[in-house]
């Protein structure tokens, strides 16, 4: 069975901080990995994907990969209360099939 | 490009009756999917179709689920008969080449 963990929060931080949001994996062969943003009410968005080991920058958002781990995290510098919503997850193996975590609430207070 | 389209968007129906949901991917994918999520289990993969064809079935979960993909614009997930534990919300995503999922906007199920 392969999992996808997330902590499902909630994360709260403070407007401008960094918010930290971390998945582990448990089958080595994944290939492709996502985050995904879910306002409540709403469907799941991407924002970001990785695919090698290393940092991945876009904008605000930062994706981290370590295969060896087993790891992915995303970074959210300077956080708005806009990115207040739930982060999910998700990983790819040898197909199109993606397994998602059960998603992590971000709270982004004023 | 409009999107993933999914109808309807939100569904009532009585326990024992059938329940039609829609999707048209966007054009040129060539991989669907079809979701269900819950507070208690998250995202859950049902099925997915390549090139129309359904790859993976293993997530449905019982014979009063199934599936069709006639064309490569046109999707339906039909349970016959419903039941309260089927209320959820209910994806359909689609993608091309592996660049991530597209999702539409779901249908929330509820079955009393």
């Amino acid at each position: 069975q392969k999992e996808v963990e997330q902590n499902s929060g909630p994360l709260s931080v403070p407007e401008g901080a960094i918010a930290s949001l971390n998945c582990t994996y448990s089958d080595r062969g994944s290939q492709s990995f996502f985050w995904y943003r879910q306002y409540s009410g709403k469907s799941p968005e991407l924002i970001m994907s990785i695919y090698s080991n290393g940092d991945k920058e876009d904008g605000r958002f930062t994706a981290q990969l370590n295969k060896a781990s087993q790891y992915v995290s995303l970074l959210i510098r300077d956080s708005q209360p806009s990115d207040s919503a739930t982060y999910l997850c998700a990983v790819a193996y040898n197909t199109d099939k993606l397994i998602f975590g059960t998603g992590t609430r971000l709270q982004v207070f004023p | 490009d409009a999107g993933v389209i999914q109808s309807p968007r939100h569904e009532v129906t009585e326990m024992g009756q059938e329940v039609t949901l829609r999707c048209k991917p966007i054009s040129g994918h060539n991989s669907l999917f079809w979701y269900r999520q819950t507070m208690m289990r998250g995202l859950e993969l049902l099925i997915y179709f390549n090139n129309n064809v359904p790859i993976d079935d293993s997530g449905m979960p019982e014979d009063r689920f199934s599936a069709k993909m006639p064309n490569a614009s046109f999707s339906t997930l039909k349970i016959q008969p419903s039941e309260p534990r089927d209320s959820a919300v209910y994806f359909c995503a689609s993608s091309g080449q592996g660049l991530g999922y597209t999702f539409g906007s779901g249908t929330r199920l509820t079955v009393v």
